[in-house]
């Protein structure tokens, strides 16, 4: 069964730096496009960033201060997360997909505090 | 930016009971390009539908997806102890958003 497992949430503060992680399973991971959705405490979902064959794609939110990349040697997604702000705090998913969303790990938090 | 705008807010419902969720776009889009996920509290979201009416394998057909114009519907038929949950459209177009959410709770 297909299985994400993100890593490298943690506790920062304003202005700091963070590299998620996130390892697939069970997939050809080379194949697909994979996906980055965040949510805010108690909050709805927002699309992030996307890596594709045809590119990468990011929110307006983050443009300019995340980067989105992958191993496919390792079966690896990353996010580059810089200049960090408050409103960045939020359970990060890694998805499966470039259109619909087929399968989500469970998620890595961030917060960003002083 | 497309936006997508859910309701109800919270939908009060008791098993067996069939729930009729809302969807609706900002502007006219392409059908092929709507979502619909579920989310219990805890876990990661799970995609029930896709291209507006299609279901990946293993959701049960009492999820169904359909489209009339700006509004998209989800329709659970007959509500199971398990459906009580948050509920979310994702549009996954030339923008991707997602709407706010509905949740579906026991009346």
């Amino acid at each position: 069964e297909v299985q994400l497992l993100e890593s490298g949430g943690d506790l920062v503060q304003p202005g700091g730096s963070l590299r998620l992680s996130c390892a697939a399973f069970e997939f050809m991971f080379s194949d697909y496009a994979m996906t980055w959705v965040r949510q805010a405490p108690g909050k709805g979902l927002e699309w992030v960033s996307t890596i594709a064959a045809i590119g990468t794609f990011y929110a307006d939110s983050v443009k300019g201060r995340f980067s989105i990349s992958r191993d496919n040697s390792r079966n690896t997604v990353y996010l580059q997360m810089n200049s960090l702000r408050a409103e960045d705090t939020a359970l990060y998913y890694c998805v499966k997909g470039l259109h619909y969303l087929d399968y989500w790990g469970q998620g890595t938090l961030v917060t960003v505090s002083s | 930016e497309i936006v997508l705008t859910q309701s109800p807010d919270t939908l009060s419902l008791s098993p067996g009971e069939r729930a009729i969720l809302s969807c609706r776009t900002s502007q006219s889009v392409w059908r092929r390009y709507l979502a619909w996920y579920q989310q219990k509290p805890g876990q990661a979201p799970r995609l029930l539908i896709y291209g507006s009416s299609n279901r990946p394998t293993g959701i049960p057909d009492r999820f169904s997806g359909s489209v009339s114009g700006t509004e998209f519907t989800l329709t659970i038929s007959n509500l199971e102890p398990e459906d009580f949950a948050v509920y979310f459209c994702h549009f996954y177009g030339t923008s991707r958003t997602f709407g706010q959410g509905t949740k579906v709770d026991v009346k």
